[in-house]
């Protein structure tokens, strides 16, 4: 299966909103309920921040929102901090319990 | 809390095996809630999902990697494993492994992950 599409970088400046999209298909983002993101800082593991598209974990901010519509998921980033600098990346469920992982996208605070 | 650590030879050669163990703290591996998951970042580059395993054997691979990837399961030892054979230096990356929450398609808790390079 192919890689989720999302944007190479975004960019904001502190106090702004941001949002991430992915693209996938109808055989994956579109059929299904089950798209996650991940925050990952250089050199460390990534962090779970979103699940089943809009669920946020305990203990992770609420400026953190998940949305889809069709074959786009989107995170979204409001009251963007410098800390929020880090590589987004989107999963989904393709079904026959496989999964496919977006390339990445890379988040600036300017 | 559950903590996951990868161990394993961070060199391999061209066409050998590479095998990685994942080592579970703090929680029970055989867990009728959760899969344990592999995924690789190569570098510079997103991350692939490669396969995962129930605590009863029950696996599920990465189509386009499933020709050359075994994944297992130790409960005693509380660990799951990865081979990936015949490598090449387009299997260097950075591996993790991960809690998959079943059913729901997510990873909850990674490990750190540990630097495979394939090279002569």
């Amino acid at each position: 299966q192919s890689a989720l599409t999302q944007p190479a970088s975004v960019s904001g400046s502190p106090g702004q909103s941001i949002t991430i999209s992915c693209t996938g298909t109808t055989t994956d983002v579109g059929a299904y309920e089950y798209v996650s993101w991940y925050q990952q800082y250089p050199g460390k593991a990534p962090k779970l921040i979103i699940y089943e598209d809009v669920k946020r974990p305990s203990g992770v901010s609420n400026r953190f929102s998940g949305s889809k519509s069709g074959n786009t998921a989107s995170l979204t980033i409001s009251g963007l901090q410098t800390e929020d600098e880090a590589d987004y990346s989107c999963c989904s469920y393709a079904g026959s319990s496989n999964l496919v992982f977006g390339g990445g996208t890379k988040l600036t605070v300017l | 809390q559950l903590q996951l650590q990868e161990s394993g030879p961070g060199l391999v050669k061209p066409s050998q095996t590479l095998s990685l163990t994942c080592s579970v703290s703090g929680g029970s591996i055989s867990s009728i809630l959760y899969y344990w998951g592999w995924i690789r970042q190569p570098p510079g580059k997103g991350l692939e999902y490669i396969g995962s395993i129930f605590y009863s054997g029950s696996t599920y691979y990465n189509p386009s990697l499933e020709s050359r990837i075994t994944v297992s399961v130790d409960r005693s030892k509380n660990q799951f494993s990865l081979k990936l054979n015949s490598v090449t230096a387009a299997d260097t990356a950075i591996y993790y492994c991960a809690r998959l929450v079943y059913s729901f398609y997510y990873f909850d808790v990674w490990g750190k992950g540990t630097t495979v390079t394939v090279s002569s």
